[in-house]
């Protein structure tokens, strides 16, 4: 089974920061990862798709890169709606898995 | 508008059963496979079982499998997850997911339900 490992498990940045996050699966992956955003009483949304699209209606400020094993997601400054946990998730193969999630916290 | 209601959670004793439901609505659902995530209290997302738009592929992951039963109503709209031998560590919130593009067993989750909380214990 494809495990992905995110890193760091959690951050602290201040708003306007450039923030990013790794993920990195056990076994290469194309660019089948997904990324998700998660904040405290909301259901997760979609962010990034197969590694680099951008969902409609994301702000721009977030972006996607990477393929095979190692994928980053990185928010290009930082605004106060963007603190919350952040997942990455394979779906090159079943079972599909979600990383351990990563929070951003407020410095 | 695509949407997802789940319904059906509650507190449960440990080796009960219990049977979520969850209501599509705004979209073609007969094309889209559909799945089920969970999240435990202070713990992250994990996907637990999907079912492919015409039902003839089912996964489960290894923690449910042989307990959790994943079936689909495409004449109405519905998505079941029909738990047995139900165990502490099931106690979650329960989401029902559409995935992103149709015809697509495997694919990113663009519509999530708010979910429905499962707690089992004595």
């Amino acid at each position: 089974d494809i495990q992905v490992t995110q890193s760091p498990s959690s951050l602290s940045a201040s708003v306007g920061d450039r923030v990013t996050i790794t993920c990195r699966a056990s076994q290469m992956i194309a660019t089948y990862l997904n990324w998700y955003q998660h904040r405290p009483g909301e259901a997760p949304k979609m962010l990034i798709f197969t590694a680099s699209n951008l969902q409609s209606g994301v702000p721009s400020r977030f972006s996607g890169s990477g393929s095979g094993t190692d994928f980053t997601l990185t928010i290009s400054s930082l605004q106060p709606e963007d603190f919350a946990t952040y997942y990455c998730q394979q779906t090159y193969s079943s079972p599909q898995a979600f990383g351990g999630g990563t929070t951003v916290e407020i410095k | 508008e695509a949407q997802l209601v789940e319904s059906g959670g509650g507190l449960v004793q440990p080796g009960g059963s219990l049977r979520l439901s969850c209501a599509a609505s705004g979209f073609s659902f007969d094309e889209y496979s559909m799945h089920w995530v969970r999240q435990a209290p202070g713990k992250g997302l994990e996907w637990v079982a999907g079912i492919r738009w015409d039902s003839d592929i089912i996964g489960y992951a290894y923690s449910v499998k042989g307990r959790f039963t994943i079936s689909r109503d495409n004449a109405e709209n519905w998505v079941f997850l029909q738990m047995n031998s139900l165990r502490l560590d099931d106690s979650a919130l329960y989401y029902c997911v559409k995935v992103r593009d149709n015809f697509i067993q495997d694919d990113a989750f663009d519509i999530w339900g708010q979910g429905t909380v499962v707690t089992v214990s004595s």
